[in-house]
């Protein structure tokens, strides 16, 4: 079946440090692929997405390109800030019918002053 | 502002308890779904509906049943509320077709005791 795989939490970074979350996938069509932020007390929203291969996303200084010679979609910022402090879910949908979100496990990030 | 509101925050329920939680959407979409996210689990499917009455087993399923009487409401059905059941619930939403993003609610953290 299809499914994400993202490296475990948690990440505790200083502010204005590096950050890469790694994703890779299985998916049995072709997926989109997603990353998702839950801040603290809240639901998931969406931070970015990619639709094909090679396609770069980006938002809010994050970005993650779709590799599909290496199944990945990794998450990158070149400096975060104490506000990204959040949980990072990677997912994949298969473009084809309803076909749901299927997600990884999540990282928890932490950003410290 | 697009909305997925869940009924309740926090539940506190007894074993054995029937428990509803209701979700509610005003996005006209099509796709609704139900998912519990607990730690090192991250967010696994339960159920999910595509249209009115219509509904399809998630990776999670059993305890759990749903109903769809109306497009924009989504409601999750514990028929006998077990500990195993305490989690974090969320709800979602989404448009057919293309690569339309999932909205999601804030979520219910239900503790049954």
């Amino acid at each position: 079946g299809d499914s994400v795989t993202q490296m475990e939490g948690p990440v505790t970074l200083s502010e204005e440090a590096c950050l890469t979350i790694n994703c890779t996938y299985t998916a049995t069509g072709y997926p989109s692929l997603f990353w998702y932020v839950q801040y603290p007390g809240e639901g998931l929203q969406l931070l970015l997405k990619a639709t094909k291969a090679d396609d770069k996303g980006s938002n809010k200084g994050f970005e993650a390109t779709y590799r599909k010679e290496t199944t990945s979609f990794h998450l990158e910022k070149g400096s975060v800030q104490v506000s990204d402090s959040a949980v990072y879910f990677c997912a994949l949908r298969i473009n084809s019918g309803n076909t749901p979100l299927v997600f990884g496990k999540g990282t928890r990030l932490s950003v410290i002053a | 502002d697009v909305k997925v509101t869940q009924s309740s925050r926090y539940l506190v329920k007894r074993t054995g308890e029937k428990v509803f939680l209701e979700c509610v959407q005003d996005m006209d979409h099509e796709n609704m779904f139900w998912y519990r996210q607990d730690p090192g689990l991250g967010l696994r499917l339960i159920y999910f509906s595509y249209d009115v009455k219509m509904k399809e087993k998630g990776d999670i399923p059993e305890g759990y049943s749903v109903s769809r009487e109306k497009k924009e409401r989504f409601s999750l059905i514990l028929e006998s509320a077990s500990t195993n059941q305490t989690s974090m619930y969320l709800c979602a939403s989404r448009a057919t077709g293309g690569v339309s993003e999932a909205f999601f609610g804030q979520g219910t953290r239900l503790t049954v005791v």
